[in-house]
């Protein structure tokens, strides 16, 4: 069945650095969906991308879907405190909606 | 937030006893999921429903079954409980209209500790 691998697995990063977390599929995705988790909270969509090669961005972060649909990756620049949190990636696969998500990125912050 | 109400929000109950989370939803959502987070393993599917009495299986299905009498609500039944079913639960919803709009919706989460 349909893989979606996330890395790194966790991320520390010093708040005003820029990282990147990368998601993989084991098969070509359709699309792909990024959300957030807070600590002690629910996850949250934030975006999705549809098309090959398609870049989106929301304030300081930038969403990359790959050419070949398989990978995406999520770039956050200036890290701030307000970045804390699990970042998912997302797709469906085969011939339904139903979604298959990554383990996550969990990104903690030193100020 | 979408209109998604899990109950309970918490729960402790002992190996071996049948358990039954409930997610209710009022965005009249076509499909339902459930999901449970551990560490290091993110969300794994467990089941997920597409219409009224219409089901699937998840890729961490044992142990689990579901049902889905009225679109609002997708029931997550534990028939035995474990203490590897610990877990957090969390209910989705979505609505797709196509491979644009898929993206889904989640509830506050249950968390549920098996003795």
């Amino acid at each position: 069945g349909q893989q979606v691998m996330q890395i790194p697995q966790y991320q520390h990063v010093q708040e005003g650095e820029d990282f990147t977390t990368y998601c993989n599929s084991s098969t070509t995705l359709s699309n792909i969906q990024w959300y957030k988790q807070r600590p002690g909270g629910h996850p949250v969509f934030l975006i999705q991308l549809v098309k090959s090669g398609e870049v989106k961005k929301q304030k300081r972060l930038t969403f990359q879907f790959g050419e070949a649909k398989k990978n995406s990756s999520l770039h956050i620049t200036a890290t701030q405190t307000t970045d804390v949190g699990t970042y998912f990636c997302a797709g469906p696969g085969g011939d339904d909606y139903k979604l298959s998500f990554g383990a996550g990125t969990t990104v903690t912050v030193r100020a | 937030d979408a209109g998604i109400t899990q109950s309970p929000r918490h729960k402790v109950t002992e190996t071996g006893t049948p358990v039954t989370l409930r997610c209710h939803q009022t965005e009249n959502h076509r499909y339902m999921y459930w999901y449970r987070q551990d560490p290091g393993h993110g969300l794994r599917l467990i089941h997920y429903s597409y219409g009224v009495k219409d089901t699937d299986k998840g890729e961490v299905s044992d142990g689990y079954s579901v049902s889905r009498s009225k679109t609002e609500d997708f029931l997550l039944t534990l028939e035995s409980a474990t203490s590897s079913q610990t877990s957090v639960y969390f209910c989705a919803i979505s609505d797709p209209d196509s491979w644009k709009n898929t993206e889904a919706f989640f509830g506050q989460g249950t968390r549920l500790t098996v003795v």
